[in-house]
This record gives structure tokens, sequence and C-alpha cells, in this order.
């Protein structure tokens, strides 16, 4: 079975650094997808980013980038210039097969000092 | 476009009552989904949909039914209340294998 793991249940950045949220998945699949979800304290599941497995390319979004190394399976989310904005739990997750199941972390809970 | 609509937004229960929670994607998505979120537990799968009156069962199925009866609604239904059900449970969609999940803004539900 699929599993995803983050084990940084909280981590905490300064506004305008740097941050990276870590993420370690396992599959016997070969052909996968990657996400990361943000959720804000309004409840509300946004996507941030989306990584096809059998692109080696690292997708990027803005500020938001992953580091993609699929033979270790892990999936890290570097966010740049970290605003205020950005303090949310965060959640990776796990897409495969034909039925589009997503299987989820456990969260790393952000937070941003002024 | 209206999104995924989640209804009720908040709901209290009393064990072993029964009750449905309703939603409803206008995007046309084949992939319809139910997970809840406990505390430290991330989101988990219920049930899911791969198109009309075509289900199947998730992580955590027992306690819940669902139906696909059209593309656009996938309702999830509560037979007999448990505390163990209480929870914030969210519907999401998706048009294609590996594409982005939309997600309803969840329903938070209580049960005493």
């Amino acid at each position: 079975a699929q599993t995803v793991t983050q084990s940084q249940p909280e981590m905490s950045v300064q506004e305008a650094e740097t941050v990276t949220l870590s993420c370690t998945y396992d599959t016997s699949e070969s052909d996968y997808y990657l996400f990361w979800y943000k959720q804000p304290p309004s409840r509300q599941m946004i996507l941030v980013i989306r990584q096809e497995a059998y692109k080696q390319q690292n997708a990027t979004e803005n500020r938001f980038s992953v580091n993609f190394q699929k033979a270790a399976k892990s999936f890290s989310l570097k966010i740049s210039d970290s605003q205020l904005g950005d303090a949310a739990m965060y959640f990776c997750a796990y897409s495969g097969g034909a039925t589009n199941k997503l299987i989820f972390g456990t969260g790393t809970l952000l937070a941003v000092q002024p | 476009n209206a999104g995924v609509t989640q209804t009720p937004k908040f709901q209290v229960l009393k064990t072993g009552q029964s009750m449905t929670l309703q939603c409803a994607q206008d995007m046309n998505h084949e992939y319809m989904s139910w997970y809840r979120q406990d505390p430290g537990m991330g989101l988990r799968l219920i049930h899911y949909s791969v198109g009309a009156g075509i289900t199947d069962q998730g992580e955590v199925p027992n306690g819940y039914n669902v139906s696909r009866s059209t593309t656009e609604d996938f309702p999830l239904r509560l037979l007999s209340a448990a505390p163990s059900q209480t929870s914030v449970y969210f519907c999401a969609s998706s048009s294609f294998q590996g594409y982005e999940q939309f997600f309803g803004p969840g329903t938070r539900l209580t049960v005493l």
C-alpha cells in the first residue's frame, strides 16, 4: 500500500526567508502524481503545486518549488521569500493508479514570524 | 462556476441519528471523493466515485454509505452516528486522473 510521510509536525520561518518542508512516500507504481496542498485557518484546501512522476524537471509555481527525487521517493516543498499569508497547514499527497484517490501525509504546520 | 459545494457547513448530531452530507459540483468532473480530517491524521479517504453509478470504498468506509446517481451529486450518508465520526468532512472532485482535485469548504460534524 502507498504511504506518505511528513516528519515535521511544525516549522517556523522568518518573513522573507526560505523554508523547506519535507515529504517522503512509498509506492511500487511507476506512474503517479504528487501534490502539495495548503490549508489556511479558513479550512479551504488549496493546491500549491503538482508534480508528474514521469517528468524529471522539478515543478515551480512562483515562490513555490519542489525537489523531486524519484529514486529516493522524496518530494520536498521550498517556499522562497516567505510571506505572512503563507502561514498554514501544508499537506503532501500522492495519487496513483486509475482511481485518482489521494493519499495524504499528516501535515506540517508552518508559522511565519514577522 | 460555484465549484464544489457542501451543505451543511456545521452539524451536531446525537449518537444513533442518521444524516446526509450533500456535495455537488458544476464542473462536469467524473471523479468525486469524500475525505475526513482528524487532528494529527491528515485527510483519509472514505468513499470515492469514478463516474455516475460507480462507487467504491476508501480507507475508512465503515459507517458511511454513498451513491452517485448523477455526475453532479455525491452525497455521503451516516447510517447511525457515533462519537468516533466527529470530524471535518471534505468532498472533492477532479476531471482526470492525476489532475488537481478541487475541494469543497468542508462540513464540521460533531456527534454527542
